[in-house]
């Protein structure tokens, strides 16, 4: 019962340092999605790919790439990290239930940019 | 552009009593979604009930139940008979009509006291 599946839980990096962040899911969602959660922010979403093959910038993508590796997977890398990147990521993937639409998460990555 | 505000950052609650979370949103599109998700102390967002901008009854899911209303634009989440479990921030969405694209709003932190 994996659903979405985010690697790493925790990772620490040094400013310029860069890093990938992996997410896959097993629900055969067409559409997936990489939000940062920060204090008093509510989530905002940074990139999202509504099928394979396609992605779209979102609401902050600045200083972020993502790549949807197949239908299951979908990557969000750092090229350069910043401190102002320092956050929780969430990645989600939605699908239909019952005719709606509906995102399920991960359950995130805590990323500290020192 | 559409825009979710919930207006509450906290919220306390004595246990087996109900709760009412404010969201109201904005859009000019006839056609919508409306999502709350609890997020617990453990971090993972959950999905919690949905409403859609031409469903003629307010969406129940157990304990959950949504008071929309359409003129007013709002979409507050009724949780009834509190349990301490529910003890999480609650986050409002919305559905950008016509996009795979999510907003979220600030969110709400509520307390159950025994």
């Amino acid at each position: 019962n994996a659903g979405v599946t985010q690697t790493p839980k925790f990772q620490v990096l040094k400013t310029g340092q860069s890093m990938t962040l992996q997410c896959a899911q097993d629900m055969n969602h067409n559409s997936m999605y990489w939000y940062r959660q920060d204090p008093g922010m509510g989530l905002r979403l940074i990139y999202y790919s509504a099928s394979e093959g396609t992605t779209d910038k979102g609401e902050v993508p600045n200083g972020y790439n993502v790549s949807r590796l197949n239908k299951r997977e979908f990557s969000l890398r750092l090229e350069s990290a910043a401190p102002s990147q320092t956050s929780v990521y969430f990645c989600a993937s939605s699908g239909l239930k019952q005719g709606t639409d509906i995102q399920y998460f991960g359950a995130g990555t805590r990323l500290s940019v020192l | 552009a559409q825009k979710i505000t919930q207006t509450q950052p906290g919220m306390f609650v004595q246990e087996k009593e109900a709760v009412t979370l404010d969201c109201t949103y904005d859009t000019s599109d006839p056609s919508y979604g409306l999502f709350w998700y609890k997020q617990p102390s453990s971090g993972e967002m959950i999905f919690l009930i949905y409403q859609g901008s031409y469903d003629q009854q307010n969406a129940t899911e157990g304990r959950y139940s949504l008071n929309f209303q359409k003129a007013r634009k709002s979409a507050n989440l009724v949780i009834s008979a509190s349990q301490l479990g529910d003890s999480a921030m609650y986050f409002c969405a919305m559905r950008e009509p016509g996009t795979y694209k999510y907003i979220f709003g600030t969110g709400t932190r509520l307390k159950v006291l025994a």
